[in-house]
């Protein structure tokens, strides 16, 4: 089975700009969730999708927003990019979706973003 | 206010030796808690998991990790560490608002 797959792998950006990340789950599963991993503030939850619906969303402003589509694909948005958007961001997914006890996430590589 | 803590950056840990790496949270109600790795160069893996029972257990790669409500803890532990373990540990909770916090992380190193 294959497994999480993110695109592009690397990204360089200039401020101002906007930026759409994509994810595609493991096949089958429903719930998609979205990090920022960065050296200072390590590995923060952005927002969580399952079925198409957002479920839970972290403290992060407006700016980041996203999607899921009817194939459980997800895409993650930012727009008016800032320096410190620099990070690596990581999406991974899941048969459940996090109230459920048999949640299990499995993560792809990572979009590496550089904001200039 | 910090949902989790990983109070060592660092652990080094001779092969062969058993090895701990720290980990206490501070949400209220029952948290799922949860171990990942982090290897160099590879994306971060789910190591084992705590959601209610035996408040030890069992996980990937010979890893295990205890419960400890009183004390708001959750300790990964292997008996005997391999110098392939050497990598980026990762705590995580998820509280009863389904808010999902990472440690900070701890970086273990198994010295041959």
């Amino acid at each position: 089975k294959a497994g999480v797959t993110q695109t592009p792998r690397y990204l360089i950006k200039t401020r101002g700009q906007q930026v759409t990340l994509s994810c595609s789950p493991i096949s089958g599963h429903r719930s998609v969730s979205w990090y920022q991993q960065t050296p200072g503030q390590g590995l923060q939850f952005l927002f969580e999708y399952f079925s198409e619906t957002q479920r839970n969303k972290g403290n992060f402003p407006g700016r980041f927003s996203g999607r899921q589509f009817s194939n459980s694909r997800s895409e993650m948005n930012v727009s008016t990019l800032e320096l410190g958007d620099s990070a690596l961001y990581l999406c991974a997914s899941s048969s459940g979706w996090l109230r459920d006890s048999s949640y299990e996430q499995y993560f792809g590589p990572g979009t590496r973003l550089t904001v200039t | 206010a910090q949902s989790v803590a990983q109070p060592e950056d660092q652990v080094n840990v001779a092969e062969g030796n058993p090895l701990t790496v720290k980990c206490t949270y501070s949400v209220s109600g029952n948290p799922y808690l949860f171990w990942y790795v982090q290897y160099p160069n590879r994306g971060l893996q789910f190591l084992l998991k705590y959601i209610t029972g035996d408040n030890l257990v069992k996980g990937s790669y010979g890893f295990e990790a205890e419960f400890n409500k009183s004390q708001t803890s959750f300790h990964l532990k292997k008996p005997s560490a391999l110098v392939s373990d050497s990598a980026l540990y990762f705590c995580a909770v998820r509280d009863t608002g389904n808010q999902f916090y990472f440690g900070t992380g701890t970086s273990l190193t198994v010295i041959p």
